[in-house]
């Protein structure tokens, strides 16, 4: 079973610029998540994809935003890169049943914003 | 809405010391309750999820932690530390019927040997 994987590890940007970011999914999972974890916080909710429609939003401007493709593979982009964007961003997935699911999550991706 | 408050950013413990770390939940309704740990550089894992059978849930490695709704708490213990449990640990709460679940600060475990 391959578990979350993300890409890239590292990545470095300038204010102003545009990056995506890539998450595959654990086999047979159907639901991402994508979180920003900041130094020394929590993981804060950006947005969840669900057989491949938006599901749940977090507080983040619309310059943040995402796709999930028929396999189920992500991508997170933001537009407009701010200092504050600076941070480790985990993409989590997971297979809905019942009323809650478990979520696993990909190594994450640090960017920073120069 | 729901939400977690993790008591202490840090705690410090000795090689084969009670770990205690504490996390007090919000929620108008009994909530999905979990614990996840995150070692540096990598995603996390999770450890344990209470979703309403029994109050005393057991998780990996050895932790355990107990859903108590008179004190909207959900402490997680493990009785003897190693040194690889030094990592950070977050708690995290999601509402019935909702898939997303809002973590808290984080709590830095340190083992001393």
């Amino acid at each position: 079973e391959t578990g979350v994987t993300q890409s890239p590890t590292h990545l470095i940007k300038t204010r102003g610029q545009q990056v995506t970011l890539r998450c595959s999914s654990q086999s047979g999972h159907n639901t991402v998540s994508w979180y920003q974890q900041a130094l020394g916080q929590g993981p804060q909710f950006i947005f969840q994809y669900y057989r491949e429609e938006e599901n749940g939003r977090g507080n983040f401007p619309p310059r943040f935003s995402g796709l999930q493709f028929p396999n189920y593979s992500s991508e997170l982009n933001v537009n407009a890169l701010e200092l504050d964007d600076s941070a480790l961003y985990l993409c989590a997935s997971s297979y809905r049943t019942g009323e809650t699911s478990e979520q696993y999550f990909g190594p994450g991706t640090r960017l920073t914003v120069t | 809405a729901q939400s977690v408050t993790q008591l202490g950013s840090h705690v410090s413990v000795s090689e084969g010391a009670l770990v205690l770390l504490r996390c007090n939940y919000s929620s108008s309704v009994p909530p999905y309750l979990f614990w996840y740990v995150q070692y540096p550089n990598q995603g996390l894992q999770l450890l344990l999820k209470y979703t309403s059978a029994a109050t005393l849930v057991k998780g990996i490695n050895g932790f355990e932690a107990e859903f108590k709704k008179s004190e909207t708490s959900f402490h997680l213990t493990k009785p003897s530390a190693h040194m690889s449990d030094a990592a950070e640990y977050f708690c995290a709460v999601s509402a019935r019927g909702s898939y997303i679940p809002t973590f808290g600060r984080g709590t830095s475990l340190i083992v001393h040997p």
